[in-house]
């Protein structure tokens, strides 16, 4: 069957550090996969979209990474900040449409 | 330009009624999809619809149904509730259908049942 893994437990940074959060994926052959931040209560916020035949995509402070061989997408934020602290999702397109299967999400918490 | 909005915000139903969720997309925007959000399963697809067509539907029981009307608002209904139906239900909006286009979520509807 399908699956998208996140990492599983929460992820703590000191402020300033890269934090590097993980989406893997099994059975799936998807043509992108995007990246959204959720915070306590609100409906999640896009952030990059990257597509199979791309293998890094910039925005500001974040990067993201796309292996379609190891099936794995490696999402960082450079320099992070205490405002960077939230739950990052990936998605993946499944089923046709506009029809996403997210991941479980990471939580990251950025310490002063 | 203004988000997605949903009506309303916060939900108290017992087992057995039924409910009606409201979503309003960004203006220009065709699709909207719905998404279950719960601690448990995390966030998981119920539908999408696309110039008034039911375009996609998640693995949920008939009890869950939705439609959208000519200025691409949309609703969902949830008939005989069960407690397990206690949720945050997302909706979501984009351009078009199947382009990959970002989505833009509302702020959410958290029913609770009891």
């Amino acid at each position: 069957s399908q699956k998208i893994e996140q990492n599983s437990e929460a992820l703590n940074i000191q402020e300033g550090k890269t934090a590097t959060l993980t989406c893997n994926y099994t059975n799936y052959s998807p043509a992108y996969l995007q990246w959204y931040r959720q915070d306590p209560g609100r409906g999640p916020v896009f952030l990059l979209l990257i597509r199979e035949n791309e293998k890094e995509k910039r925005k500001e402070r974040l990067k993201v990474t796309f292996d379609t061989t190891l099936k794995q997408s490696l999402f960082h934020i450079t320099a992070s900040q205490p405002a960077d602290s939230a739950t990052y999702l990936c998605a993946l397109p499944t089923g046709g449409g506009n029809k996403l299967t997210f991941g479980t999400g990471t939580q990251l918490k950025v310490e002063l | 330009k203004a988000g997605v909005t949903q009506t309303p915000r916060y939900l108290i139903k017992t087992r057995g009624q039924q409910v009606t969720l409201s979503c309003s997309p960004i203006s220009g925007h065709r699709s909207v999809s719905w998404y279950q959000q719960t601690p448990g399963q995390g966030l998981q697809f119920l539908f999408e619809y696309f110039s008034e067509t039911q375009r996609n539907k998640g693995n949920f029981p008939g009890r869950f149904s939705g439609r959208q009307f000519s200025n691409s608002r949309s609703e969902m209904n949830v008939s005989t509730l069960e407690l397990g139906d206690s949720a945050l239900y997302l909706c979501a909006s984009s351009r078009t259908s199947g382009d990959s286009y970002e989505q833009y979520f509302g702020p959410g509807t958290r029913l609770t049942v009891t």
